[in-house]
């Protein structure tokens, strides 16, 4: 069973760029056939999804946050990566990673992980 | 793109049945059966109960199940139980490989 960890900074100042890292224990994700994708959750507030990476390297971003969004996959590391740039107090939420399962037949979203918070704040 | 409307809130005894309603659009509830259901507890990240608008993932008891019409899709439990209360979420495939969730419904077993 596949363990998913977010971690990186806490506290990311105005118009700077947010990174993250998930982190994927359990097994290796080279050459496997695993959708990434990460979502968001700001305080007191509901989901909302911003990208997923699929195994073939395409990545699909939500149209709203896209000219700012890179999600990338380092099989190296076992990490997939998440980078918001220009950020404002609006980016301030729990950004979680998961495994996205997308085919023609099913679609869903797990596991996921633990979630890490980000206030984005001078 | 909007959000899945969800009520913000709903609440059952134990033993008694619930449904929690996640309303879209033509764009997305209404043409995809790509829906799927999150139950978070608090501090926790999101777990998956159902997908494919009723379909359980291994693990997830019976006492849940889903079902779409038109632009809705709901989730019922039957049975409350204590450990059912939390938060829980509706996520629509919404077309151009984009993806839509709800604004989560705070479940309270009384």
């Amino acid at each position: 069973q596949l363990q998913l960890q977010e971690s990186g900074p806490g506290l990311v100042k105005p118009s700077e760029t947010l990174s993250l890292t998930c982190t994927v224990s359990g097994d290796s994700i080279s050459g496997t056939s695993i959708n990434w994708a990460w979502i968001r959750q700001p305080p007191g507030k509901g989901l909302e999804w911003i990208g997923t990476i699929y195994y073939s390297g395409n990545a699909y971003y939500n149209p709203s946050l896209q000219s700012r969004v890179t999600i990338s996959v380092d099989t190296s590391k076992n990490q997939i990566s998440l980078r918001v740039s220009s950020v404002t107090a609006a980016d301030t939420a729990v950004y979680y990673c998961a495994t996205h399962m997308n085919t023609v037949a099913t679609d869903w979203f797990d596991p996921w992980g633990q979630g890490t918070l980000v206030t984005v704040s001078s | 793109q909007s959000a899945l409307t969800q009520p913000a809130s709903v609440s059952g005894s134990p033993g008694q049945s619930i449904t929690i309603s996640c309303t879209g659009t033509s764009s997305d509830i209404g043409v995809y059966n790509f829906v799927s259901w999150y139950q978070q507890h608090p501090g926790k990240g999101p777990k998956l109960m159902l997908y494919d608008v009723s379909k359980r993932p291994s693990g997830v008891s019976n006492r849940f199940s889903g079902s779409k019409s038109g632009n809705t899709a709901s989730l019922t439990i039957s049975g409350l139980l204590a450990e059912d209360e939390g938060d829980y979420y509706c996520c629509s495939y919404a077309g151009s490989t984009t993806w839509l969730f709800g604004g989560g419904t705070k479940l309270t077993v009384l």
